[in-house]
């Protein structure tokens, strides 16, 4: 595999299900950062974790939890959604020279999630 | 942080040249320029980026005036497969600042036959 991996690549869940999506990076990147694109809205970035830290967390409500066991896989999980929810789900990855660094981003195909 | 603002939409003819322009009026003097194409349900693709002045790869050219409150992303003889929406994003190349890496709503780009 090359790139960006997620899966899956479809999830539907109903609002009391606790499920994960998982992100893989054969990139050699040391950043990695979820997005949620929701319909004719722009990307929201939610998390980033860089050198295996969080960095960033831009308000996102806890039934959203973030893990990133080491610099390659980043899982985002999932507990209580709402129906609002229901969105295309992001993962990138970037190398970085420092913790707040900016560089070009590779994103995975993402995961669509719809919350029932 | 940088606000970036574009047109919504835009319509072209195959083989045409389109020019996207992106304004971003508070850019900080260590941010840097980066342009971003996304396919229906795929992730963004990233084009070019650049600080200052023109820079030209084999996809796009980006077009930055001497103020830098401003950009144009110029595709050379566009075709049907360039159907996508366009993001500018401004941020900080040096780490110095908060994180900054916002998506703004983009340009949809539609090539007509």
């Amino acid at each position: 595999e090359t790139g960006v991996t997620q899966t899956p690549r479809h999830l539907v869940m109903g609002m009391t299900n606790k499920k994960s999506l998982k992100c893989e990076q054969h990139l050699g990147h040391n950043a990695m950062y979820w997005y949620k694109q929701s319909a004719k809205k722009p990307l929201e970035l939610m998390f980033v974790y860089s050198l295996e830290e969080r960095v960033e967390n831009n308000s996102v409500p806890s039934r959203f939890s973030p893990e990133c066991p080491n610099s390659s896989h980043l899982f985002l999980h999932l507990h209580t959604l709402q129906p609002e929810d229901s969105a295309l789900y992001l993962c990138a990855s970037s190398h970085n020279r420092g913790p707040l660094d900016y560089n070009e981003q590779f994103f995975g195909p993402g995961t669509r999630l719809t919350v029932l | 942080l940088a606000k970036t603002t574009q047109p919504i939409s835009m319509d072209s003819y195959e083989g045409q040249e389109v020019n996207i322009t992106c304004s971003h009026n508070n850019i900080a003097t260590n941010d840097y320029i980066t342009w971003y194409q996304q396919f229906p349900s795929q992730g963004p693709r990233f084009i070019i980026q650049g600080y200052k002045t023109k820079v030209t790869n084999e996809v796009a050219s980006l077009f930055i005036p001497a103020d830098r409150k401003s950009s144009t992303l110029s595709l050379p003889r566009v075709s049907l497969s360039d159907t996508a929406v366009y993001y500018c994003l401004v941020g900080d190349m040096l780490g110095s600042g908060t994180y900054k890496y916002i998506f703004g709503t983009g340009t949809r780009l539609k090539v007509l036959a």
